[in-house]
């Protein structure tokens, strides 16, 4: 069956502008995770969604940042007036069960600001 | 802090040795324990992981992993390696239940030689 998808695979903005991030699940899975993947920081836990609720927010690194997901399936994470730091790899991951069990990774969206 | 450490950055092994990459964790609890492997330009995906019961897990393309809790340690392993291994390994904890963000390590970039 299919697999996490993203879109899109690379986007490219200037500094300042709002970018949104999108990320279907595998069907059937409950639990939406956001990561991000920068050459500094390495791998980050980013928010956790269980059907369309963010028990876990710990992750957003600033009030910039947000997400949410709609009909228990597709995720959006939005970066608003986005700054050269938050160049990274942006990875979603799915997983299924509550509590979920192991979770599978997407291709990633990367993401270059100018 | 609840943390993943693999101290080995950069690992060079020859065409059908043996492999041992190594993974510390730091938890108050024995944690959900996860070995991922990335390819260049590829998503995340799971190798093997260790919730709980035998210690020694067997994971996909030959790869095991043994959970030591006097060491604190989930030190992934394959007996012969091949030059398609050549990748990115990641470990990852959890605290338990599952409704948690992944802690990654920073990774260990296996180099294969022929």
């Amino acid at each position: 069956g299919a697999g996490v998808s993203q879109s899109p695979s690379n986007k490219v903005t200037e500094k300042g502008k709002d970018v949104e991030l999108r990320c279907d699940p595998i069907s059937g899975h409950t639990a939406l995770y956001w990561y991000r993947q920068s050459l500094g920081q390495g791998l980050e836990f980013l928010i956790y969604f269980q059907g369309n609720s963010a028990p876990d927010k710990s992750g957003l690194p600033s009030d910039r940042f947000s997400a949410e997901r709609t009909g228990g399936s597709v995720s959006t994470l939005t970066i608003q007036r986005t700054q050269q730091e938050d160049s990274a790899v942006y990875l979603c991951a799915s997983s299924f069960g509550n509590p979920p069990d192991t979770q599978y990774f997407g291709p990633g969206t990367r993401l270059t600001v100018l | 802090a609840q943390s993943v450490t693999q101290p080995d950055i950069h690992i060079t092994v020859s065409e059908g040795a043996s492999l041992e990459l190594r993974c510390n964790y730091s938890y108050g609890a024995t944690p959900y324990l996860f070995w991922y492997v990335q390819s260049p330009g590829q998503g995340l995906q799971l190798l093997l992981k260790y919730f709980s019961g035998d210690t020694l897990v067997q994971g996909i393309k030959g790869f095991e992993a043994e959970f030591k809790r006097s060491q604190s340690s989930f030190n992934l392993r394959k007996p012969s390696v091949h030059w398609s291994d050549a990748a990115e390994y990641f470990c990852a904890g959890s605290p338990g239940g599952g409704a948690d963000g992944l802690t990654f390590g920073k990774g260990t970039h296996l180099i294969i030689q022929p």
